[in-house]
């Protein structure tokens, strides 16, 4: 089946840096791509849409600003956590649909801890 | 605002019994439904996909879908321990998009 990867799988920085995390879709083209945010013992919130060749559109309450999404090309998009700060320590899912509606390949999941 | 709801349990069940979740959503033109298990630190896998009225069945997994008291559920037969996870009820509000909007998640703990 399809994959998603996420890198890196767990990124441990200082406050007031930038973390960059990538999904790539590795078998399959992806012109739309979801990143998703969890905090511990929460859902999963969607954060954004990422589609390639335009920009991202981000759900209500998202600082675009902070939360910079790039869709590179059609199998990958970027999230970058600009200035970083311990409340934006979460666990961070991207996703890709497939072509049946059913279908959303999931990454692995990216662990980020801002000390 | 678009909404799922899920009792976060968590829900104790003995080995070969049945575990019951429900789900219930806010929008009543939501039109697909899914039910993912998610292990500690990993990502979510999908155990099943609704979008009818009615029951269907994949093996031990049975979801249920009543659109007209806008709620889902999901049954476990034969739980195992192996099922210990958190199920997350997701729905599809956007049929433009394919972006899910999930429950908080049912904690289920299946005891030997």
């Amino acid at each position: 089946g399809a994959v998603v990867s996420q890198h890196p799988s767990r990124v441990i920085c200082k406050s007031g840096t930038s973390v960059k995390i990538e999904c790539r879709s590795l078998d399959f083209q992806a012109t739309t791509m979801f990143w998703y945010r969890q905090f511990p013992k929460q859902s999963l919130m969607l954060m954004a849409t990422s589609n390639e060749g335009s920009k991202a559109t981000y759900e209500q309450g998202v600082e675009k600003d902070k939360f910079l999404i790039n869709h590179a090309s059609l199998t990958l998009s970027t999230l970058t956590v600009t200035s970083a700060h311990p409340e934006d320590s979460s666990f961070y899912i991207c996703s890709a649909p497939g072509l049946a509606l059913e279908t959303q390949y999931f990454g692995p999941g990216t662990r980020l801890l801002v000390l | 605002q678009k909404e799922v709801e899920q009792n976060s349990g968590p829900l104790s069940v003995p080995e070969g019994a049945i575990a019951s979740l429900n789900c219930t959503y806010s929008d009543r033109g939501s039109q697909s439904f899914f039910w993912y298990r998610q292990y500690s630190g990993k990502s979510p896998e999908l155990i099943m996909f609704i979008y009818s009225n009615g029951d269907k069945e994949d093996g031990r997994f049975t979801a249920q879908l009543n659109k007209a008291s806008q709620y889902v559920s999901l049954l476990i037969r034969d739980s195992q321990p192996s099922d210990s996870a958190t199920y997350l009820c997701a729905v599809i509000f956007n049929q433009a998009g394919t972006a899910l909007i999930f429950g908080k998640g049912t904690t289920l703990s299946v005891s030997s």
